[in-house]
């Protein structure tokens, strides 16, 4: 089935660094990436979604110069935390849908990165 | 913004139990998914079902929706221990962007 990676899956991180966060899809292309935020024992909420050699679009409320997002290639998304806020301390998740024809609505997530920020 | 609301938010039955498990959305949709989240991991597709159908099943999954009352249900029959997690409902209403909206989730507990 298909695959979704993330890397790190856990960064401790000093106050005012910047942290990347990668999201690969292992076997198959993915068009459009997903970014999610969750916060213990909440929901998912939606940050951006990523495309592949476009700029990602943002949900409301979601800084864009914060939360720095790369869809470069169609296997690879890039979230960036940059100056990195005891508050930005959360899980952060990727989803990839399968460009194939017949599963679009199909999402695959990974399995979250957590980012602790000191 | 937090389309679906879920309840219960916590439910705690014995194992062979039924579960029962309630999601309601706000908009029109184009599909709505059941995922599941086992402690501080990643999110597992369970079912999707499609703004067109009514019911669904997948092993000892029952899925439900109602577009009048804007509302799905999940069941999961004869259940196990190794069915504790957290449960969401996500909705698409996107079109073809396949944005989902989450739900708060209902967190599962089955006692052995």
């Amino acid at each position: 089935g298909a695959v979704v990676s993330q890397h790190p899956s856990r960064v401790i991180c000093k106050s005012g660094t910047s942290v990347k966060i990668e999201c690969r899809s292992l076997d198959f292309q993915a068009t459009t990436m997903f970014w999610y935020r969750q916060f213990p024992k909440q929901s998912l909420m939606l940050m951006a979604t990523s495309n592949e050699g476009s700029k990602a679009t943002y949900e409301q409320g979601v800084e864009k110069d914060k939360f720095l997002i790369n869809h470069a290639s169609l296997t690879l998304s890039t979230l960036t935390v940059t100056s990195a806020h005891p508050e930005d301390s959360s899980f952060y998740i990727c989803s990839a849908r399968d460009r194939a024809a017949g599963t679009m609505d199909t999402q695959y997530f990974g399995p979250g990165t957590r980012l602790t920020v000191l | 913004s937090q389309q679906g609301e879920e309840d219960p938010q916590a439910l705690s039955i014995q194992e062979g139990e039924n579960a029962t498990m309630n999601c309601s959305y706000k908009t029109s949709i184009n599909n709505l998914q059941w995922y599941r989240q086992n402690s501080g991991r990643g999110l597992v597709h369970l079912i999707l079902i499609r703004s067109n159908e009514r019911e669904k099943h997948s092993g000892r999954l029952r899925v439900t929706l109602d577009t009048s009352k804007k509302s799905s249900s999940l069941l999961i029959t004869a259940s196990r221990a190794a069915d504790t997690a957290s449960y969401f409902c996500a909705t698409d209403s996107s079109g073809n962007t396949g944005k989902l909206i989450f739900g708060q989730g209902t967190t599962l507990q089955v006692k052995p």
